[in-house]
């Protein structure tokens, strides 16, 4: 089946060690996300690339930073991980086409849990 | 984007339909409303979406009101694995980002 595929599912971290989470689909889709969820909160937009171009959130701190070789993968990078950013990463794609109202909806992948000692 | 109100929590039996409430009133005219839920400790998870008319997929019925400032998500015949957080966003067509807001979260009760 075409999916979203997030390594590891959970991932463990030292304080200012840097990680990297990462990213695969199978839906040969344009657009992909990077979403930041804390404990018992909504998921936040981190940044996103559509195609080659990325796209950064205002207030998405400069630690995190992301890379997209190719279509189908895409990598978080957190180069001095704190203690605040001990969350779930979730990844997710969508197609976007030419026209504006050609938008499909974001599968999500499982997502990725990153703890920081 | 359009700030979307949600009760916070809400219990449905199971078997029974749940009826989830979602208050937009400031949505603008090419905003669309969308659904997802989140099953705990997975990804959100895409459930369907509306701009005016009612919509119905083999997950759930969306219900948007004629002024489209309230509309209700409809899962007809709720399971225990239907527990989980509702998000009810609204959307531009052109615009990239879901912004979640809080949430309903529903437990199904047997």
């Amino acid at each position: 089946d075409a999916m979203v595929i997030q390594n590891p599912r959970y991932q463990v971290t030292q304080f200012g060690k840097p990680v990297t989470l990462s990213c695969s689909q199978t839906l040969n889709h344009n657009v992909m996300y990077w979403y930041q969820q804390k404990s018992s909160q909504a998921p936040k937009l981190l940044f996103h690339y559509y195609d080659k171009d990325f796209n950064n959130e205002a207030d998405t701190p400069d630690n995190f930073q992301s890379r997209r070789p190719n279509t189908s993968f895409c990598f978080l990078d957190i180069r001095s991980p704190g203690l605040g950013d001990a969350a779930m990463y979730l990844c997710a794609t969508s197609r976007i086409g030419i026209r504006t109202a050609d938008q499909d909806t974001q599968y999500f992948g499982p997502g990725t849990r990153l703890t920081v000692l | 984007d359009a700030k979307t109100t949600q009760p916070t929590s809400m219990d449905c039996a199971e078997g029974r339909a749940a009826n989830l409430p979602c208050n937009h009133s400031t949505i603008s005219g090419n905003e669309y409303v969308y659904w997802y839920r989140q099953i705990h400790s997975q990804g959100p998870q895409y459930i369907i979406h509306g701009l005016k008319n009612n919509e119905t997929n083999e997950m759930a019925s969306l219900i948007i009101t004629e002024d489209r400032k309230s509309s209700t998500l409809i899962l007809p015949h709720a399971t225990l694995r239907d527990t989980a957080v509702y998000y009810c966003i609204v959307r531009y067509d052109n615009d990239y980002k879901l912004s979640f807001g809080a949430g309903t979260t529903v437990t199904v009760r047997a």
